[in-house]
């Protein structure tokens, strides 16, 4: 157990739909990255953020948008859903440095 | 962005075969580390690099990285079924600002 939380772990929701992704990092850790994984393919990074502040923009959409609260679990935003952006969105945390990222066990988004 | 180049992209091998796969860059990195993920789950990390020459050893697994900082490499020893999935390299690297950028990765199969 990497000690990160994500919920749901599968959504199913139609095109042109927008839904929420949320995750826990693990105790102590101040920072939280959002990757998307589609179908067979690597892991693209869309977001980082550290203590509650944007650090880093990967290659997010403009209709995806996230944030981290105080109480730094954070929450990814995807709106007008397509059906190509079904795939397996990961939380990840890291104590930040060179820390290593610890990641969660994703949520499989299906757009249909 | 930059790009790390993970080879072989798969491999199909006998049980209790040695495997190795590398990754490999044009930038100088000062962290790599690697992870596995099994199906419809996060990557899990292995083990983590800090510096130039370090060998490291988890288990059946030994990774090092190399000498110039930018390579690395991962060894498993007598590998087993469950040593099946996807086996990514990720690496940190000053010039861009320290972000941590994966490999495409390396799908493993074995045959029992």
């Amino acid at each position: 157990d990497s000690g990160v939380t994500q919920t749901p772990k599968h959504l199913i929701t139609a095109t042109g739909q927008r839904v929420t992704l949320r995750c826990s990092p693990r105790s102590g850790d101040l920072s939280v990255y959002w990757y998307q994984q589609s179908l067979d393919q690597g892991l693209q990074f869309l977001i980082q953020y550290y203590n509650g502040e944007e650090r880093a923009k990967g290659n997010i959409l403009e209709r995806f948008s996230a944030q981290q609260f105080p109480d730094l679990h954070s929450e990814l935003n995807l709106s007008s859903l397509e059906l190509g952006d079904s795939a397996l969105y990961f939380c990840a945390s890291s104590g930040g440095g060179n820390s290593p990222l610890h990641f969660g066990n994703g949520t499989r988004l299906t757009v249909t | 962005g930059q790009q790390l180049n993970q080879s072989p992209q798969s491999m199909f091998i006998q049980e209790g075969e040695d495997v190795s796969m590398n990754c490999t860059s044009s930038s100088i990195f000062n962290t790599w580390l690697w992870y596995k993920q099994d199906p419809g789950e996060g990557p899990v990390l292995l083990i983590a690099l800090y510096k130039a020459g370090e060998l490291t050893s988890n288990g059946r697994l030994t990774a090092q990285f190399g000498i110039t900082r930018k390579d690395s490499f991962l060894n498993i020893s007598a590998s087993i079924p469950s040593d099946v999935g996807i086996y990514f390299c990720a690496g940190r690297y000053m010039e861009y600002g320290n972000k941590l950028v994966f490999g495409a990765g390396t799908i493993l199969r074995v045959k029992s």
